[in-house]
């Protein structure tokens, strides 16, 4: 899991602003995924892409959005219009293999955001 | 879709003690079923999976177990120590589609 970063570790935003949280992968993989962690709430998918320049929603797209023009590389940006953004965001990645059930995912060391 | 359901959301245990956390998934086509485990403030690591055509998986301490017609898998913890102390994710997918979380398991194990 070390080949998959992300910044920065602790993210101070105030109410109203947009903040772009970075995800990069250096193990050629296909698929990348962000998560956001709430107390008590689980892992809850917000966006993820299967190949560059596709991505589909989550079960909390909004408020987000994403963009992978490259294979390595999966921003998540948390736009004014999310309500309660103050959470722990948790980005990973998969190969996308062709046979069923090829689904390790690996993750990141996650972003800490508070909206002050 | 897929919903995962994890119990309990809290478990204590004496050291050297098993410890037992179960997942019920409802989309019977899943095939893949992974444990993670995730330590304060840490990202969570996978710890142990199991496929569909398997029925039960071990490594050292740690085993998984599959019931496919129920619907539910476990994990079993054995000679339980401290540092086995964190939170545990089980999850459920099936083919390429992303992994579907329970809500987690603190576990404390109790010197």
């Amino acid at each position: 899991d070390g080949g998959i970063t992300q910044s920065p570790k602790y993210l101070f935003r105030k109410e109203g602003q947009n903040v772009t949280l970075s995800c990069e992968q250096n193990l050629n993989h296909d698929a990348m995924y962000w998560y956001r962690q709430d107390p008590g709430q689980g892992l809850r998918l917000i966006y993820y892409s299967q190949i560059v320049n596709d991505f589909q929603k989550g079960d909390i797209a909004e408020g987000y959005s994403v963009s992978r023009e490259k294979k390595e590389s999966f921003p998540l940006t948390v736009t004014s219009a999310q309500k309660n953004p103050t959470a722990f965001y948790l980005c990973a990645s998969s190969i996308r293999g062709r046979l069923a059930g090829n689904n390790e995912q690996f993750f990141g060391p996650g972003t800490r955001l508070t909206v002050l | 879709g897929e919903n995962v359901e994890q119990h309990p959301s809290t478990l204590s245990v004496q050291e050297g003690d098993s410890a037992v956390i179960k997942c019920t998934y409802s989309d019977s086509a899943s095939n893949y079923f992974p444990w993670y485990k995730q330590e304060l403030g840490k990202r969570p690591q996978l710890i142990i999976d199991i496929r569909s055509n398997v029925g039960e998986k071990k490594d050292q301490r740690i085993a998984v177990t599959l019931n496919k017609t129920a619907k539910h898998f476990s994990l079993h913890i054995t000679e339980t120590q401290p540092e086995d102390s964190a939170v545990y994710f089980c999850a459920a997918s099936r083919g390429n589609t992303p992994l579907v979380f329970g809500k987690g398991t603190r576990l404390s194990v109790i010197a």
